[in-house]
């Protein structure tokens, strides 16, 4: 059972354009959804995150949106650059609890052309 | 970088034989994690540590044991290496909570 759900699986952007990256979960008890970025060779490093208190959060070029009734989530990435190719994966999980396990999507190569 | 060690960063082995992967932290977060990252299916977890000898598994725990002896380090072990473990293995930590999961640069590993 794949708890998030995450599209497409790769992108290609024309520098300057708006990279758009899709996240559905399916667990309700879910109230953390942090976005990580990759670059090859390298592990993932926390980008952004929300909580679902909020519908919209943004970090410089980087905003997430949540929709809390359709249980999804995306990463906005404004006037993409060559620097932004990576790997970027959603996440999500439940912060109380005792063990804090992130759950994450199968990833998605953003590829943005000079 | 957060102070997350993994050692070593590429091995090849044999199938059948034994494999040990550690992660080493100088920060004293409490979570310790270890994932397998692979083509198409993202970020699975295999094990993961939320104190010291408290471990559990993930998603993916069938032929991979953990150890946690001390805060700082959290160890990975293929008894048996087979094929379908070729894969790179990070290792991340936590505060817990909201805080932000760190990760190490991974270890690639080959069995032939």
């Amino acid at each position: 059972q794949q708890q998030v759900k995450q599209s497409p699986q790769s992108l290609i952007v024309q520098k300057g354009g708006i990279s758009i990256i899709n996240c559905a979960y399916e667990n309700t008890a879910f109230d953390y959804f942090p976005w990580y970025q990759q670059f090859p060779g390298k592990g993932p490093a926390l980008l952004i995150a929300i909580r679902p208190d909020v519908s919209e959060k943004k970090e410089g070029r980087f905003t997430i949106s949540f929709n809390k009734s359709a249980k999804q989530f995306s990463l906005h990435i404004m006037d993409s650059q060559p620097g932004d190719s990576a790997t970027y994966f959603c996440a999500a999980k439940r912060s109380g609890g005792s063990n804090y396990k992130l759950t994450f999507g199968k990833g998605t190569l953003l590829t943005v052309n000079p | 970088d957060a102070g997350i060690t993994q050692s070593p960063r590429h091995k090849v082995t044999e199938t059948g034989t034994p494999v040990t992967l550690r992660c080493h932290q100088t920060e004293n977060h409490r979570y310790m994690y270890w994932y397998r990252q692979d083509p198409g299916h993202g970020l699975r977890l295999i094990h993961y540590s939320y104190g010291v000898k408290d471990t559990d598994k993930g998603e993916v725990s069938d032929g991979y044991s953990v150890s946690r002896s001390k805060t700082e380090d959290f160890l990975l072990t293929l008894e048996s290496a087979t094929s379908s473990q070729t894969s790179v293995y990070f290792c991340a930590i936590s505060m817990g909570g909201d805080t932000e999961a760190f990760f190490g640069q991974g270890t690639r590993l080959t069995v032939v």
